[in-house]
């Protein structure tokens, strides 16, 4: 099946900066990749979809100065939380769209972020 | 009123218990009807997928979709302490350009 990683799959990061998480499509082209957030006990929230070689489209409620999606390749997106608060320690999951099936989403194993 | 509503639980559950699990949804667009089973800290895993109305079997696993009642079930057949997870039903369609709405996910326990 097709497979879809995360990287870095844990980080810490002090209150301020900034920290970039990468998503990746490892055996398919993806023209569209989701931002999910998780908090413990609670649904995927979805947070942006990202279409290569365009800007990503926000939810409703999500700053997009804050988190900073790029998808510059079919097999690449990014999501990059500026000047991080406590409060945005939570579950970052990507996934990828199927280009065979159009809704078939493929999910990457999340990145757990804490920012202290 | 949330698009996509599910029962949280816990459930708990005998090995070998059959466990029904189901959803409720407001959006009559939804044309595509999918069960993820996520373990703790890990990314989501699609168990199963529905378009439209009807039943899918997949071994111990059966997927029910009801569009008239906009209800969709997932049944577990000899369940075993392996199921242990999250459940998580999601639904989407062309209006919302294929992306998933999630329930909040049901919590199921297998009791050896």
């Amino acid at each position: 099946g097709a497979v879809v990683s995360q990287h870095p799959s844990r980080v810490i990061c002090k209150s301020g900066t900034s920290v970039k998480i990468e998503c990746r499509s490892l055996d398919f082209q993806a023209t569209t990749m989701f931002w999910y957030r998780q908090f413990p006990k609670k649904s995927l929230m979805l947070m942006a979809t990202s279409n290569e070689g365009s800007k990503a489209t926000y939810e409703q409620g999500v700053e997009k100065d804050k988190f900073l999606i790029n998808h510059a390749s079919l097999t690449l997106s990014t999501l990059t939380v500026t000047s991080a608060h406590p409060e945005d320690s939570s579950f970052y999951i990507c996934s990828a769209l199927s280009p065979s099936t159009s809704y078939e989403q493929y999910f990457g194993p999340g990145t757990r972020l804490t920012v202290t | 009123q949330k698009e996509v509503e599910q029962d949280p639980g816990p459930l708990s559950v005998p090995e070998g218990a059959i466990v029904s699990l189901n959803c409720t949804y407001s959006n009559s667009a939804f044309q595509y009807f999918m069960w993820y089973r996520q373990y703790s800290r890990k990314g989501p895993e699609l168990l199963m997928y529905t378009y439209s109305s009807g039943n899918k079997e997949d071994g111990r696993f059966t997927a029910q979709v009801d569009k008239s009642s906009k209800y969709i079930s997932l049944f577990i057949r000899d369940s075993q302490p392996s199921d242990s997870a999250t459940y998580l039903c999601a639904m989407t369609g062309r209006n919302s350009g294929y992306a998933l709405n999630f329930g909040k996910g049901t919590s199921l326990l297998v009791t050896p």
